[in-house]
């Protein structure tokens, strides 16, 4: 079955700090995304990783295939990185495949 | 190019009643995915349609049924709503060529 796991649940953290959010992933799972959702609702793609590390200004996801785990870093956090951060398992193996998401992580900074 | 676009943003039915949710897709993507997210949940994959066609399905009950139409737009039906159906219904279109999944910003339904 495939499964994926985010810790922690909620994050809160002042402004300037390191932020990490860590998923972890079942077997089966070939491509993880991590997306962002906030309040409202709307989604957007932040990354989508089958190897190695990604960086996009202050964020960087990176994944260990052999440990099966992903993170996402948020350097120098801002207020307006609050959001839920949610990140999400693929199989490409057969046609688009479908997302299996995790329960999200709730991130708060505070000014 | 467009991004995904959903309708209505909220709606409020009672128990019993049919629900039609719409979804159009990004400019060039053949495949969409419908989710649900309940409050304080991740989203749950309810079905995706490739070029008109199923394409996979999540473990939800048959009421929960859907189309994709000649211009890759699709419809989420619901029927004989239930309290529990209350979420957000997000759908993402994507492309053989991206993977990656772009979201609609949702339909907010209210079954009461």
């Amino acid at each position: 079955k495939n499964e994926v796991e985010q810790s922690p649940q909620n994050l809160t953290a002042q402004e300037g700090e390191f932020i990490t959010i860590n998923c972890s992933y079942s077997v089966g799972i070939s491509a993880l995304h991590w997306l962002q959702q906030h309040p409202g609702g709307g989604i957007v793609s932040l990354f989508m990783l089958s190897s190695g590390k990604k960086k996009h200004g202050r964020l960087i996801a990176t994944i260990n295939i052999q440990e099966k785990h992903s993170s996402l870093h948020i350097t120098a956090s801002h207020p307006r990185d609050s959001a839920v951060y949610i990140c999400a398992g693929a199989n490409y193996g057969g046609s688009q495949g479908n997302l299996i998401f995790g329960k999200g992580t709730k991130l708060s900074v505070k000014p | 190019e467009t991004g995904v676009t959903q309708s209505p943003t909220h709606l409020i039915k009672t128990r019993g009643q049919q629900v039609t949710l719409r979804c159009s897709s990004q400019s060039g993507h053949n495949t969409v995915s419908w989710y649900q997210q309940a409050l304080g949940q991740g989203p749950q994959f309810i079905f995706q349609y490739y070029r008109e066609e199923e394409n996979g399905r999540g473990n939800f009950p048959p009421r929960f049924s859907g189309l994709q139409f000649p211009n890759y737009s699709s419809e989420l039906n619901v029927n004989a709503l239930e309290l529990d159906d209350s979420a957000l219904y997000l759908c993402a279109s994507s492309s053989p060529s991206t993977e990656t999944q772009y979201f609609g910003p949702g339909t907010r339904l209210l079954v009461l």
